[in-house]
Order: structure tokens, then C-alpha cells, then sequence
């Protein structure tokens, strides 16, 4: 069975401080893993994926992931945040081509 | 290249109307997929089309709902007859099926309200 769990409804950080969502997942086969970001009012935007090749992903606006299978993780991570990265962050799991499980999303506050 | 585009972008209509909510997906995209957000039950699946067959509609919430596909590059998610709780933002999403490396790329979205 594949699900995916993003363990944190809610992050607060403060403007300039590291960010780390969390997400793990479970997956009877080898998922290609993905962030994306909706900002208020906006559709779902890719960040970043994770497809079988290198485990540390870069992304899109200085994020990044670390897929690690031994965990079943694959964190979102950003060295510094920025009041644009205020958004909602889903992680998703891609299994076999068509089948997408979507987790139930991780609010991001920026605090200035 | 043009992203995934959906209309209307807002609507507003009463218990009982018929709603049609459109998509027209990336040219060259094969799947496609509509989905409901709400904030009590976030992003769920409805159905999704490949090769213009609806592949899997578990998701649609009863009768009232239907989707077509007529062609590659057009679909539609009508609901009839609405009802309040239909009241959501509506996302059309489409990829090119890969096995392995295939992603979403979305709409803007539909918001629906139903008085």
C-alpha cells in the first residue's frame, strides 16, 4: 500500500532561519517522490522530484530534499527563509506512471 | 508553452443549477486529472483520463458528478444538480504518462461557491 504523511500541519519560522518540512511515505514499490507549493489563491507548482537518481534533489527557489530510503523520508529543506516562501507545501508520492498520493499538506509561516 | 487552463476561474450560482467547470491540458500531455480541495478534506482525486479514457473515477463523490473527455486537448467536470457542499476550489491537472518520472503540472483552478 503507498501513503504519504507529512507530520507537521503547521511550520512557523522566522524570516532568515532554516525551514524543514517533514515527510515520509510508504511505498511497495520504488515511488518517484515530488514537493509542491500552492500559494494562496494559485494552483499547485512542481519544487522539486526525486526520480531514482541522486537522493539529495535541488529545486526551485533554494529548496532542496534528501531522499532517504532507509527512513522512508524525503524532507524539504531551505537554508533560509524568505517571507515568499509562505505557502502550503504537499508532498507526494508517484507510483507506477499514473498513481499520485498526495499528503495532507504543511503550512508555511514566514514570520518578518 | 502554455500551462493547463481552466475556466471559469470563479463561480457563483445557486442550489440546483448545473455547473460546468472546463480544462484544456499541455499540449502533448496524455493523462489528466481533476481534482477537489477543500479545507476540511484537502485534495482528493475525482478521475483521471489517459488517452482520453477514464481510467479511474472512484473518486467521484456520486452521480451528481461526471466528467468527459472528448478529445486531447479539452475536458469537462459537470455537476448536476449542485449542492452547497460542492463549494470548492476545483484543479484540473495534466502529465505525459511516464513510468517512472512523470509529473503533475496544474491548473489555476476553478473556485466554485454554491448558495
Amino acid at each position: 500500500a503507498q501513503s504519504v504523511t507529512q507530520l507537521d500541519s503547521h511550520v512557523s519560522v522566522s524570516e532568515g532561519t532554516p525551514v524543514l518540512l517533514r515527510c515520509n511515505y510508504s511505498s511497495s514499490y520504488s515511488p518517484s517522490l515530488f514537493w509542491y507549493v500552492q500559494h494562496p489563491n494559485k494552483g499547485l507548482q512542481l519544487l522539486l522530484k526525486y526520480t531514482s537518481a541522486a537522493t539529495l534533489v535541488k529545486g526551485i527557489n533554494g529548496f532542496e530534499a534528501e531522499f532517504k530510503k532507509s527512513e522512508t523520508s524525503f524532507h524539504l529543506t531551505k537554508p533560509s527563509a524568505h517571507m515568499s516562501d509562505a505557502a502550503e507545501y504537499f508532498c507526494v508520492v508517484m507510483v507506477t506512471g499514473n498513481q499520485f498520493y498526495f499528503g495532507t499538506g504543511t503550512s508555511l509561516t514566514v514570520i518578518p | 508553452d502554455a500551462g493547463v487552463i481552466q475556466s471559469p476561474r470563479h463561480e457563483v450560482t445557486e442550489m440546483g443549477q448545473e455547473v460546468t467547470l472546463r480544462c484544456k491540458p499541455i499540449s502533448g500531455h496524455n493523462s489528466l486529472f481533476w481534482y477537489r480541495q477543500t479545507m476540511m478534506r484537502g485534495l482528493e482525486l475525482l478521475i483521471y483520463f489517459n488517452n482520453n479514457v477514464p481510467i479511474d473515477d472512484s473518486g467521484m463523490p456520486e452521480d451528481r458528478f461526471s466528467a468527459k473527455m472528448p478529445n486531447a486537448s479539452f475536458s469537462t467536470l459537470k455537476i448536476q444538480p449542485s449542492e452547497p457542499r460542492d463549494s470548492a476550489v476545483y484543479f484540473c491537472a495534466s502529465s505525459r504518462y511516464q513510468l517512472i518520472t512523470g509529473e503533475l503540472f496544474f491548473g489555476e483552478g476553478s473556485r466554485l461557491t454554491v448558495l
